[in-house]
């Protein structure tokens, strides 16, 4: 399989305060994973792309310094969500893929963050 | 850069029949076309893909067909049951690993 884990999938906090969700692929290396955003009867949004080991990419319009991005290892990545406020409240989902050359992605389960 | 539109954004069909949710692409760069389910609240889960390189696959009750000259692929599902009720999103890629999706299909499968 390609199994793919988020944790948690909801989360509940206050303005101000910074939030980790972790992504893990439990019976693959994931060179390559991803995090997206999804606001309610939308599309998936590409925020950034991370690579084992290097720093992640961000999409143009995603503030690195608030959704921080570590990829540690080949089969964990973590997105933390720095000062969260109101508007940042969505369903984030990571995906990953196998490995270089092979494009599949296979997504988590996602995680529904609300900020009060 | 890429650009993936997706048609209906809502399907209603009688359990029993036929559903088919069309997307096309405008970089003709773009080999993979995978299709997505996703469920309320859930993330999206791979059903079929298919590479520039094959027309068409088939797999049960859910095909894809890729018309490469005319940059459009769709995906069909027979015999559609109450359970295939869901959001559907079809994406490109040029195997430069990012996603294009398309805007997603909501498609109800009435008993």
């Amino acid at each position: 399989g390609a199994v793919v884990s988020q944790h948690p999938s909801r989360v509940i906090c206050k303005s101000g305060t910074s939030v980790k969700i972790e992504c893990r692929s439990l019976d693959f290396q994931a060179t390559t994973m991803f995090w997206y955003r999804q606001f309610p009867k939308q599309s998936l949004m590409l925020m950034a792309t991370s690579n084992e080991g290097s720093k992640a990419t961000y999409e143009q319009g995603v503030e690195k310094d608030k959704f921080l991005i570590n990829h540690a290892s080949l089969t964990l990545s973590t997105l933390t969500v720095t000062s969260a406020h109101p508007e940042d409240s969505s369903f984030y989902i990571c995906s990953a893929t196998r490995g270089l050359g092979t494009d599949t992605q296979y997504f988590g389960p996602g995680t529904r963050l609300t900020v009060l | 850069g890429e650009n993936v539109e997706q048609h209906p954004s809502t399907l209603s069909v009688q359990e029993g029949d036929s559903a088919v949710i069309k997307c096309t692409y405008s970089d003709s760069a773009s080999n993979y076309f995978p299709w997505y389910k996703q469920e309320l609240g859930k993330g999206p889960q791979l059903i079929i893909d298919i590479r520039s390189n094959v027309g068409e696959k088939k797999d049960q009750r859910i095909a894809v067909t890729l018309n490469k000259t005319a940059k459009h692929f769709s995906l069909h599902i027979t015999e559609t049951q109450p359970e295939d009720s869901a959001v559907y999103f079809c994406a490109a890629s040029n195997t430069g690993n990012q996603f294009y999706f398309g805007t997603g299909t909501s498609l109800t499968v009435i008993p």
